[in-house]
């Protein structure tokens, strides 16, 4: 039963415009969320992170946006470059209660950025 | 400069052996992961240490094990009762358990 959901598998956008990405999860108790970039053959790598407090976090080019009443987030990327092509993860944590070792990925979402 | 390092970057071996993949980072990280990723699937946890000394089963912990005896080292082993060994194997580190995890640069393991 996955409880981090990415249901889109690709995306694929124009530079310079928007690029959003989506992530559903079902477990209320995450209280904790990452948004991970993937090259092929290399290591993901943290973008960017969101706790449950918020709605919303932004750095640089990439926001997160949490809705905690529909259990979804989101990534946006403004503007989208070809350097951001890669597999997206998103991923969820229990950060509360000394539970808080294990983050629970999406199968991830590879972004093109088409010049 | 810090990081986690993995060796070797791609690995063969012949079913039936065991293979020991390596993980050491130098960030000073309390917590160590070890993960897999197959073609069109996220990261499946495998086994997870928090301090040295100690680790647990993750998901998937079945034909492998791992050792913790240094803070910075948290080596695999694949063992020859892991049915489906072929994958790309992950490692990371957090400051702490639940904290935002650091990954390493994987090691591609195919056994024939």
């Amino acid at each position: 039963d996955q409880q981090v959901k990415q249901n889109s598998p690709s995306l694929s956008v124009q530079e310079g415009r928007i690029s959003i990405l989506n992530c559903d999860y079902t477990n209320s108790m995450f209280d904790y969320f990452l948004w991970y970039k993937k090259y092929p053959a290399e290591g993901p790598t943290f973008l960017i992170s969101i706790s449950s407090i918020k709605d919303k976090n932004e750095d640089g080019r990439f926001t997160v946006f949490l809705n905690k009443s529909a259990k979804h987030l989101s990534l946006h990327i403004v503007p989208s470059q070809p350097g951001d092509s890669a597999v997206y993860f998103c991923a969820a944590s229990l950060n509360s209660g000394g539970s808080n070792y294990k983050l629970t990925f999406g199968k991830g979402t590879l972004l093109t950025v088409n010049p | 400069d810090g990081g986690i390092t993995q060796s070797p970057k791609y690995l063969f071996r012949k079913e039936g052996q065991n293979v020991t993949l390596s993980c050491e980072q130098n960030l000073n990280h309390d917590a160590m992961y070890w993960y897999r990723q197959d073609p069109g699937q996220g990261l499946r946890l495998i086994y997870y240490s928090q301090i040295v000394n100690d680790f647990q089963k993750g998901d998937i912990a079945e034909g492998y094990s791992v050792s913790r005896e240094k803070k910075e080292s948290f080596p695999l082993t694949v063992t020859s009762a892991q049915k489906n060994p072929t994958a790309f194997y992950l490692c990371a580190s957090s400051i702490l358990a639940g904290y935002e995890q650091y990954f390493g640069p994987g090691t591609r393991l195919t056994v024939t």
